[in-house]
């Protein structure tokens, strides 16, 4: 077991492109949630999943934002037609519940 | 609405002063509140959190339901306890996720 994983570490993208990121999280946790953090920001709470069902997403979430977790497993998030808005660093967590989560190290992404 | 402040971008101290970062928080329900700490070019992560009341790397945090707060205290500052502090509060209610407050950055200086 090697934590969360999140790949790639950075991804540097042309405005108007689609982008997908994945996480791999700690392989007994059910729940999965996607953070977006800009700079002098905290996390900032995406969506969330338990097993393979989205059970919340926010506001922050646009149309152009869509996040899979098939089989309960990894999940991807992928952002379309991308802004320079959207640069951030992408955090994936997960855990079983109760409050001990285990971030992964983010995608830096940067929409150019 | 759920907010989490944290009203210190910048906190420097001595090494073997005391520290203290605050934190303060709204909710309308029964809220548990944690500690995330980043040390440079690390990971997030857990610190402590309130429901254990245990004390990690000399530091505790006690929460105050009269004044919202969750302050985290450390009675002598090291110099490896330079770091990003995020104060952060979650509700089963939610979903458990977080809410994180903008951080404070402590700089402990030798």
């Amino acid at each position: 077991d090697t934590g969360v994983s999140q790949d790639p570490r950075h991804k540097i993208t042309k405005r108007g492109q689609n982008v997908t990121f994945r996480c791999d999280p700690i392989s007994e946790h059910n729940r999965l949630y996607w953070y977006r953090q800009t700079l002098g920001q905290g996390p900032e709470f995406l969506t969330y999943f338990q097993n393979e069902a989205q059970l919340e997403k926010s506001r922050l979430l646009s149309d152009r934002f869509s996040a899979e977790r098939p089989k309960g497993s990894f999940s991807t998030l992928e952002i379309q037609r991308t802004e320079q808005g959207d640069s951030a660093m992408y955090l994936c967590a997960s855990g079983r519940g109760g409050g001990f989560y285990t971030f992964g190290s983010g995608t830096r992404l940067t929409v150019v | 609405a759920q907010r989490v402040t944290q009203p210190e971008k910048l906190l420097s101290v001595f090494k073997g002063a005391p520290v203290e970062l605050k934190c303060n928080y709204s909710y309308s329900g029964s809220p548990e509140l944690f500690w995330y700490v980043q040390y440079s070019r690390q990971r997030l992560q857990l610190l402590l959190r309130h429901i254990s009341r245990e004390s990690i790397k000399g530091f505790t945090a006690d929460l105050n339901k009269g004044e919202t707060s969750f302050h985290l205290k450390k009675p002598f500052a090291q110099e490896e306890d330079s770091a990003m502090y995020y104060c952060a509060l979650s509700s089963a209610n939610t979903g458990n996720q977080f809410y994180f407050g903008t951080g404070t950055s402590l700089t402990v200086i030798p």
